[in-house]
C-alpha cells in the first residue's frame, strides 16, 4: 500500500551543491509529475513524464533535470543549488492524463 | 495563463457547522477538477475528482460540484468535525497534463 514514496524527507544543501530527490510509485502509473510548493503560492509544475523514456518541462523547469528509465521511478536532479530552490517538492502520479493525482509526502529542501 | 483562486484563504467554524469552500478558474475548457486535503507538513490527499462531464461527486460528508460555464467549483462539508481541520486545495486539469492549483483554504474547526 505504499503509493508514491519520496526520499529524502528533509535535506539542507549549501549553495552550489547538487542532489537528487527520489520518487517511486508502485501503482504502475504512466504519468508522473514533480511540483514545488512555496508559501502562499499554488503548486507549480517542474517536470512531468508520460511514460518511461519520455519527459517534458513544466512551468518552472530551470535549475532542474529529470529522467524516467523505468515506469516506477522519476528522480529529480538539482544542479548547482540556489537559495531560490528552497521549497517543498512533491512527486505525484496518475494512471491517465485526466486521472486522479496521487501525491507523495514531500521533500523539504533548504539551500543555505 | 490559467488562474485558480480559492476564497477565503482561511476559515474558522464551530464544530457541527456545514460549510462551503470555493474554487474559481479562468479557463472553462477543463478536463477535470480535483479537491485535496493537506495536513501540516504532509502531502496532498485526494478527496474528490470531478470529470468535466460531471456536475458533482459525493464521498461521505463531502460533496463537490462543478459549474464549468461560470468557472466555479464548491466543496461542501457537512457536520464539520475538528478532524476536518486542514488546508483544502483545488486543482484544475487541462490538456497536455497541465494541472493548476489554487493556494488553498485553511480550515479550522473549533470544538
Amino acid at each position: 500500500n505504499a503509493g508514491v514514496t519520496q526520499t529524502p524527507k528533509f535535506r539542507i544543501l549549501k549553495i552550489g551543491q547538487s542532489m537528487t530527490l527520489q520518487c517511486t510509485q508502485d501503482m504502475n502509473h504512466n504519468y508522473m509529475y514533480w511540483y514545488r510548493q512555496d508559501p502562499g503560492m499554488g503548486l507549480k509544475l517542474i517536470y512531468y513524464s508520460v511514460g518511461a523514456g519520455i519527459t517534458d518541462k513544466g512551468e518552472v523547469p530551470n535549475g532542474y533535470n529529470v529522467s524516467r528509465s523505468t515506469t516506477e521511478d522519476f528522480p529529480l536532479r538539482l544542479e548547482l543549488a540556489a537559495p531560490s530552490q528552497t521549497s517543498v517538492y512533491f512527486c505525484a502520479s496518475s494512471q491517465y492524463s485526466t486521472g486522479e493525482l496521487f501525491f507523495g509526502e514531500g521533500s523539504r529542501l533548504t539551500v543555505l | 495563463k490559467q488562474e485558480v483562486t480559492q476564497i477565503p484563504a482561511a476559515l474558522s467554524v464551530p464544530e457541527g457547522e456545514n460549510l462551503v469552500l470555493n474554487c474559481s478558474f479562468t479557463d472553462s475548457a477543463i478536463y477535470n477538477l480535483q479537491w485535496f486535503r493537506q495536513d501540516p507538513g504532509k502531502g496532498l490527499t485526494s478527496l474528490l475528482l470531478i470529470q468535466s462531464s460531471q456536475r458533482e461527486q459525493t464521498s461521505g460528508r463531502l460533496n463537490a460540484s462543478l459549474d464549468k460555464s461560470s468557472g466555479r467549483s464548491t466543496l461542501y462539508i457537512a457536520a464539520s468535525q475538528p478532524g476536518d481541520s486542514a488546508t483544502y486545495l483545488c486543482a484544475v486539469g487541462y490538456t497536455g497534463n497541465q494541472f493548476y492549483f489554487g493556494t488553498g483554504t485553511s480550515l479550522t474547526v473549533i470544538p
